[in-house]
């Protein structure tokens, strides 16, 4: 597609429950970024794809958190066990290149732990 | 400890005026600062960016300073218009390191 995909846009799920939050890059894209963003701050980051290697996991703030990028393309930011403290808007971008920060952002999918 | 701030939660200015958004940040080793845009409901979209060696960069209606002594960047935005209102948060990272450190972003309203 055109720019970064992300589903589901919107996800409500009850304290304890596992999410699986997709993330479709721009085409060609080698880098791939989750950022987290809590209300009324900006985001914060989570973990970095290059190709299919995770090069950096260091801003997931508990096991709980697990990406992947098997292909080198799409990626998956599971959350196992939600807290009500995981809820946020978890933002996914790609780059074509790595250390310019010229990040391509999708919309988010908003999480709301019960 | 937040190494990248931006103070003024709001900003209200007149259509045509020009808008001032200001951001300071406290690491040295931050080298490569940019600032994004966002409406409601969408992803952040890159506007404007500026390497540690220049102290300016201007593209069309926007302009950014960065003064390294004060450890200072700045937003400028001129003729501002309606469009322009948005949040606009200002990033930062070092060559060594592909993480952005962002701050809380400036919520900027045009008004007609």
């Amino acid at each position: 597609g055109a720019g970064v995909s992300q589903s589901p846009r919107y996800k409500v799920a009850k304290r304890g429950q596992d999410v699986a939050l997709r993330c479709d890059p721009i085409s060609g894209h080698v880098s791939l970024f989750w950022y987290q963003q809590a209300l009324g701050q900006g985001p914060e980051f989570l973990t970095y794809f290059q190709n299919e290697a995770q090069l950096d996991k260091s801003g997931l703030p508990s096991d709980r958190f697990f990406a992947e990028r098997p292909e080198g393309s799409v990626s998956t930011l599971k959350i196992q066990r939600t807290q009500q403290e995981d809820s946020a808007v978890y933002l996914c971008a790609s780059s074509l290149v790595v250390g310019t920060g010229e990040l391509f952002f999708g919309e988010g999918s908003r999480l709301t732990v019960l | 400890d937040q190494q990248v701030k931006q103070n003024s939660p709001s900003l209200s200015v007149q259509e045509g005026r020009i808008s001032i958004l200001n951001c300071d940040y406290t690491n040295s080793m931050f080298d490569y600062f940019l600032w994004y845009k966002k409406y409601p409901a969408e992803g952040p979209t890159f506007l404007i960016s500026i390497s540690s060696i220049k102290d300016k960069n201007e593209d069309g209606r926007f302009t950014v300073f960065l003064n390294k002594s004060a450890k200072h960047l700045s937003l400028h935005i001129v003729p501002s218009q309606p469009g322009d209102s948005a949040v606009y948060f200002c990033a930062a990272s070092a060559v060594s390191n592909y993480q952005l450190i962002w701050g809380a972003g400036t919520k900027l309203i045009i008004k007609p």
